[in-house]
């Protein structure tokens, strides 16, 4: 069965970066691009990119140029996702999604920054 | 960027009848493969979202056939036959066939 499970929350000050991990399992993990998708407080769901977790190669959403980075550790079937210069408006839960279809989603991981 | 237009915003259905959400996109979503890449999901109240419909119809494993998808190019719609209380939650659209990955702003299912 496929499975997702991220890293837990996190409370950063403005300014500092987060890293979020996302562990995949019951499938072959560099056969499967994975997604980034956020959603601030009472908002809907905004897509931030995507990783291949096979070549390593990313695409992120302009927004998010210069702060976003997505990487990988295929040893343990894991894609990062770390956003750096936090501000308030960053707030929000986090999610890792399955291929571009988006057919499997992690649990979510609440990032909240605060001073 | 493709924009996803969905209506109503709000829902109140009552509990056994149908319902239906609407999805329009700026511009068409077939894929030069072929391929139409318009998904539903469906988020319940302190849940990840969960996807009921790919390719515009596909219903996943698992989810009752109580919902459906339909449509083509830039109109799409996702309907539920009987609404049951467990299908409260908000409901968005998203494509894939564009770069970036777009979402509808959901629409919020709740009864009456």
């Amino acid at each position: 069965q496929v499975h997702l499970v991220q890293s837990g929350a996190e409370v950063k000050e403005p300014g500092a970066s987060v890293k979020v991990s996302c562990k995949a399992s019951g499938y072959t993990f560099t056969d499967y691009s994975m997604n980034w998708v956020r959603q601030a407080p009472g908002q809907g769901l905004e897509f931030m990119g995507t990783i291949n977790p096979g070549s390593g190669s990313a695409n992120h959403v302009q927004k998010f140029q210069g702060r976003l980075t997505m990487t990988r550790d295929t040893s343990t079937s894991t894609v990062y996702m770390e956003l750096s210069s936090l501000t308030s408006d960053d707030t929000a839960v986090y999610y890792c999604a399955r291929t571009n279809q988006m057919g499997v989603w992690g649990q979510g991981t609440t990032v909240t920054v605060s001073s | 960027d493709v924009v996803l237009t969905q209506s109503p915003l709000s829902l109140p259905v009552t509990l056994g009848q149908p319902a239906s959400i609407s999805c329009r996109s700026s511009q068409s979503l077939v894929h030069s493969d072929g391929n139409t890449y318009l998904s539903w999901f469906q988020q319940r109240p302190g849940q990840s979202p969960r996807r009921l419909i790919y390719k515009v119809s596909n219903r996943d494993s698992g989810v009752p056939d109580r919902f459906s998808g339909s449509g083509s190019g830039t109109d799409f719609t996702l309907k539920i036959s009987r609404v049951e209380a467990e299908d409260v939650g908000v409901y968005y659209c998203m494509q894939c066939t564009h770069w970036p990955r777009t979402f509808g702003p959901g629409t919020k299912v709740d009864i009456k």
